[in-house]
């Protein structure tokens, strides 16, 4: 089956430190990935996506290779906000097969940045 | 645009009450879904819809009962529920029905069971 594993958290640093959220999946077939991020209160947002091997997302600061050779895709961004305080989902989907139309999250990553 | 909508945004009930979750969009999605999350947990699958059909059921309590009326709106009919049923219920779209696509999520209705 499809797995996901993220780092433990809550992380947390104080505003403009440098962020790694690692993230690491297992797959039968060929996935997509996600990181999803979810504000206190709020749904989940996309913050970005890679569909194929080396392929790089990014935005509003971060960025996430697909790593096909180490099965991982770990969220960075060079200097936090505190607007970034968040709770960081990284998930897979592969299409077709029995895993049709399911995301496979992870358990989630709590940010929380310090002024 | 890459909104879904969600009403109501907060919604208590008692465990005899009848109530129903919407959920919109429009951007021509084929696919919807409706997922559950509890606090400090990734939402959990439980409905998908494909083309207006249902496509999965993750093993769903009877309790909640999906409903599809067009390409644009998901409804989550709700009659009985238990106080465990209290959660975050996300709505989300896709393309379509093959599956890989990437899901936009709605904000959520925050459901209380008393």
């Amino acid at each position: 089956g499809n797995s996901v594993t993220q780092m433990e958290g809550p992380v947390t640093l104080s505003e403009e430190a440098f962020l790694t959220i690692n993230c690491t999946y297992t797959a039968t077939g060929y996935p997509s990935l996600f990181w999803y991020v979810q504000y206190p209160g709020e749904g989940l947002q996309l913050l970005l996506k890679a569909t194929k091997a080396d392929d790089k997302g990014s935005n509003k600061g971060f960025e996430a290779t697909y790593r096909k050779e180490t099965t991982s895709f770990h969220l960075e961004k060079g200097s936090v906000q505190v607007s970034d305080s968040a709770v960081y989902f990284c998930a897979l989907i592969v299409a077709g097969g029995t895993s049709y139309g399911k995301l496979t999250f992870g358990q989630g990553t709590i940010l929380t940045v310090h002024p | 645009d890459t909104e879904v909508t969600q009403t109501p945004k907060h919604l208590v009930m008692g465990m005899t009450n009848k109530k129903s979750l919407k959920c919109e969009q429009h951007m021509g999605h084929r696919a919807m879904y409706w997922y559950k999350q509890k606090a400090k947990k990734p939402p959990e699958l439980m409905f998908v819809y494909s083309y207006e059909k249902l496509s999965i059921n993750e093993s769903v309590p009877s309790r909640f009962s999906p409903e599809c009326p067009n390409s644009s709106l998901l409804n989550l009919h709700l009659h009985a529920l238990q106080p465990e049923d209290s959660a975050l219920y996300l709505c989300a779209s896709s393309q379509d029905g093959a599956g890989g696509d990437t899901q936009y999520f709605g904000p959520g209705t925050r459901l209380t069971v008393l």
